[in-house]
């Protein structure tokens, strides 16, 4: 089973702030990485699929890269709605979810 | 656009079986493209997929579940279900079913998931 650790568990920013997530992998993904955002109470929503395409209706201020073990996920601007949890997930290999990071507001 | 709406016991015995249906709405799930998906996160937890079953039907079922889970679609009715047996206090989470859809043309990797129901909470209790 490929493993996803995300780091930092938690990142403290300010809107307005940019926000770096990373997620590395146990073992190559490829370029199968995909990026969720979870707000209490909500199934999560899609942001990002294959490092670097973004769903649709998501904003051109959420971008991704990366490659075959690391990964990132980086909010240019952070607007009040983007302080959620955000995840990773891989599907070169099955499909497995990272732990998670909390963006909360500092 | 697709919806989907998970729909069965809230409440499960241990050592019974889970039973969930999703009912997908504004889509159908013969669609080629898209696989149809079971995901659940233990509360405060991270995701963990449970498995998914194509648009032709064929199921793709997680190893550390597969002795347990069992996949099924009724393209009559469009909707698809899980089945988990036997549950113990540990499969307490909230389900959600998802689609994925395809990226590639082969299917086999890559893609997300873009449509989610809203989830349910399944309590494993005596």
């Amino acid at each position: 089973e490929i493993v996803l650790t995300q780091s930092p568990a938690t990142l403290s920013l300010s809107p307005g702030e940019r926000a770096t997530l990373s997620c590395t992998a146990s073992e190559t993904v490829n370029s199968y990485l995909a990026w969720y955002q979870q707000k209490p109470g909500q199934a999560p929503r899609l942001l990002i699929y294959d490092t670097f395409k973004r769903a649709t209706g998501t904003p051109a201020r959420f971008s991704g890269s990366g490659s075959g073990t690391d990964f990132t996920l980086t909010i240019s601007t952070l607007e009040p709605e983007d302080f959620a949890v955000y995840y990773c997930q891989q599907r070169n290999s099955w499909v497995t979810f990272g732990g998670g990071t909390k963006v909360q507001i500092k | 656009q697709v919806q989907l709406q998970e729909s069965g016991p809230r409440l499960v015995r241990p050592s019974q079986t889970l039973s969930l249906t999703c009912t997908v709405s504004g889509g159908s799930i013969s669609s080629a493209g898209y696989f149809w998906t079971w995901i659940r996160q233990h509360p405060g937890k991270e995701l963990e997929w449970i498995g998914y079953i194509s648009y032709s039907g064929t199921p793709y079922i997680s190893p550390s579940l597969e002795s347990r889970v069992a996949l099924a679609s009724d393209t009559s009715q469009n909707r698809f279900s899980l089945q988990l047996s036997p549950v113990t206090a540990a499969d307490t989470a909230f389900y959600y079913c998802a689609r994925m859809f395809c990226s590639g043309s082969s299917c086999s990797r890559g893609g997300g998931f873009d449509s989610w129901g809203h989830g349910t909470l399944v309590t494993v209790s005596s």
